[in-house]
């Protein structure tokens, strides 16, 4: 069991390139999400799904993409990079509708925008 | 505006000292509160609180919730140098599996 798997966990970018961070859980999870974490600022939400084909923006949703088309994969893509989105980014699934879900992490994904 | 307050921001203790840490809320649709030790990798969940006054303990860590008046505190006894991490407080709101995040307490236990 796998759990939430990221890819890559480092990259570095320059100002303008597109590129895609992936995320996929073997859990069965109905809820996928984003977060980036920037210092002293805790987890932001970017984009969030609740289910294949169905995704909705969260906090900070600017430069990024999302897709759900299997229940398994969300990918985030930032389509043409920026500075501000240098950060530490979490995928994030959770199986549970009702009262006190909880969340699995990813191990994150180092993203430098130079 | 949802939001999700945690205090102190920073927290430098001695070890066998014993600390609490703060988060406040304000969040529509209140489903739970949780929260997470984060040491340079991915968060790891410590306890989730969905009833008020009902207190959650793991070994020298315990949580408890407010609902009335919109807080949680997690409390650790006798501090070690493993506590020494960021401490995050997530609220979970409506049924969409998304949380919201407090900005973290950064805890330090000196030996």
């Amino acid at each position: 069991n796998a759990g939430v798997t990221q890819t890559p966990k480092f990259q570095v970018l320059k100002t303008g390139q597109s590129m895609t961070l992936q995320c996929a859980q073997d859990m069965n999870h109905e809820y996928m999400s984003w977060y980036r974490q920037d210092p002293g600022m805790g987890l932001r939400l970017i984009h969030y799904s609740v289910g294949a084909g169905i995704t909705d923006q969260g906090e900070v949703p600017n430069g990024y993409n999302v897709s759900r088309s299997t229940t398994e994969d969300f990918p985030l893509r930032l389509l043409s990079a920026a500075p501000s989105q240098t950060s530490v980014y979490f995928c994030a699934s959770s199986y549970s509708r009702g009262l006190g879900n909880t969340i699995y992490f990813g191990e994150g994904s180092w993203l430098t925008v130079v | 505006e949802d939001k999700v307050v945690q205090s102190p921001l920073s927290l430098v203790v001695h070890e066998g000292d014993t600390v609490t840490l703060n988060c406040s809320y304000e969040v529509t649709n209140f489903r739970s509160l949780l929260w997470y030790k984060q040491e340079k990798k991915a968060p790891t969940f410590l306890f989730m609180l969905t009833s008020s006054g009902i207190e959650k303990k793991s070994g020298r860590l315990s949580s408890i919730l407010d609902k009335k008046e919109l807080f949680s505190i997690l409390n650790i006894t006798a501090t070690q140098t493993g506590d020494s991490a960021v401490y995050l407080c997530a609220v979970g709101s409506g049924n969409t599996g998304k949380l919201i995040f407090g900005q973290g307490t950064t805890l330090q236990v000196k030996p």
